[in-house]
């Protein structure tokens, strides 16, 4: 079943964060998180594991609640070379397909 | 590491005729997953292949729909009697077999069925 992404779409000014939330309705095994430029191939951003895991990446950081099984990507002072599409992916497993959300268009302006 | 290659890059075709379509993964990677993505949507599982063997395919994916992985390497996605619906970026992504591996994305081909 294909995870739910929030918002759709944000604008955001160099400077400023941002948070995308991917909620299922399933118990997950992991979420991976991807960033989409326009015209290129998703690109690996981190894995969490169920067990509320909370990853660094530069600025862009993620958890996981097991509870609520939802992950939250943070994004901090965010740059322009953050703008792209993000989408997460859910697996039930640790061997199932993943299964990617719709999407959350991020636009950085200066 | 020279990431994962496919071809062709664009694809133009009439419907009712075939394509194929080729993707090389990163060569110590066993596991090779396609998947479709449309204008404003994520990426759509396909299949995927572990080595040689087609472990699982989307029961949403239409019999005019084949791939191969005839040696574990490189493989092919065909599809017979093209449809207008059909239209669409192919991607191909190939990972590591152990669990929490993350996927590599090719860059894609992108299909126009006219």
């Amino acid at each position: 079943q294909q995870p739910v992404q929030s918002p759709q779409a944000v604008i955001l000014r160099e400077g400023e964060d941002a948070v995308i939330n991917c909620s299922s309705s399933k118990a997950l095994y992991s979420v991976h998180w991807y960033r989409q430029k326009h015209g290129e191939a998703p690109v690996f951003l981190m894995i969490l594991l169920k067990g509320g895991e909370q990853k660094g990446h530069d600025k862009i950081s993620a958890s996981f609640n097991e509870k609520k099984q939802q992950s939250s990507l943070y994004l901090t002072a965010s740059q322009l070379s953050y703008s792209g599409t993000y989408f997460c992916g859910t697996e039930v497993t640790g061997n199932t397909p993943l299964v990617f959300g719709k999407g959350t268009r991020l636009s950085v302006i200066a | 590491d020279t990431g994962v290659s496919q071809n062709p890059r664009h694809k133009i075709t009439k419907r009712g005729q075939n394509v194929t379509f080729r993707c090389d993964p990163i060569s110590e990677h066993n596991r090779l997953y396609w998947y479709r993505q449309t204008l404003g949507q994520g990426p759509e599982f396909l299949t995927y292949f572990q080595n040689e063997a087609q472990l699982e395919k989307s029961r949403l994916l239409s019999d005019r729909f084949s791939a191969e992985r005839p040696k574990g390497s490189f493989s092919t996605l065909e599809i017979q009697r093209t449809e207008q619906g059909d239209s669409a970026m192919y991607l191909c992504a190939s990972s590591l077999r152990r669990e929490n591996s993350p996927l590599h994305f090719g860059n894609g081909t992108r299909l126009t069925v006219t």
